[in-house]
């Protein structure tokens, strides 16, 4: 079975330095991989995704992850944060040999920005 | 194009009382997705459904819960007789196919009393 693993449950970073988000998975298929982000009090919305083709995404707002099929992960990272970027992470995975395309989802990160 | 909507976006219950929960998917997408988010937790899947169909239901309590997409109108999660354990914040997503991404809705929080 597929899981999600969101190493860190808060991230706390300053204003204008770098950050990294990490999360693994484990999965014996290949798999579709998405970063979603929540601001407070919202739904999630779409970061980024990964389903095939170059291992570095660009998503919106500043924000690339990289897949690393040998580590299995797929860690979200962003060169200097703003205080916008508080929100809560979610990483999740889909196999794509899944009929049902259900997301398996991490627990989540929360980014502190310190100003 | 408006996104997924749900509503109501705050709903409160007193314990035993029906609560009923409505998205609509985007324009064009056939697959609606329920989750559930307890405070200070992920997202657990709760069911998802085509257009008339339950396909996955896996993640849904066997009792109290239903959800059904029907032809004309918005999806609906019904939770019967609520207990306080069924305080979460609800999600909606939709996609216009399988494999597509998922569209999230703003939520509803169920708060019971």
């Amino acid at each position: 079975a597929q899981s999600v693993t969101q190493l860190d449950s808060q991230v706390p970073v300053f204003e204008e330095a770098p950050v990294e988000l990490r999360c693994n998975y484990s999965s014996s298929v290949s798999v579709y991989l998405f970063w979603y982000v929540q601001y407070p009090n919202q739904g999630l919305q779409l970061l980024l995704k990964y389903l095939s083709g170059s291992t570095l995404v660009k998503g919106i707002n500043g924000f690339e992850a990289e897949f690393n099929k040998s580590q299995t992960s797929f860690h979200l990272r962003k060169p200097s944060v703003h205080i916008s970027d508080t929100a809560e992470y979610f990483c999740a995975v889909t196999p794509p040999a899944d009929s049902n395309y259900q997301l398996i989802w991490g627990a989540g990160t929360k980014l502190i920005i310190k100003p | 194009n408006a996104g997924v909507m749900q509503n109501p976006r705050h709903l409160v219950r007193r314990r035993g009382q029906e609560a009923r929960l409505r998205c609509s998917p985007m324009k064009g997408h056939s697959h609606v997705y329920w989750y559930r988010q307890l405070p200070e937790e992920g997202l657990k899947f709760m069911v998802y459904l085509q257009k008339e169909n339950i396909i996955d239901e896996s993640g849904m309590p066997k009792e109290r819960f239903s959800a059904e997409f029907p032809k004309e109108g918005p999806s609906i999660l019904r939770i019967q007789q609520v207990v306080r354990g069924d305080s979460a914040a609800y999600f909606c997503a939709s996609s216009p196919r399988i494999g597509f991404e998922q569209y999230f809705g703003p939520g509803t929080r169920l708060t019971v009393t």
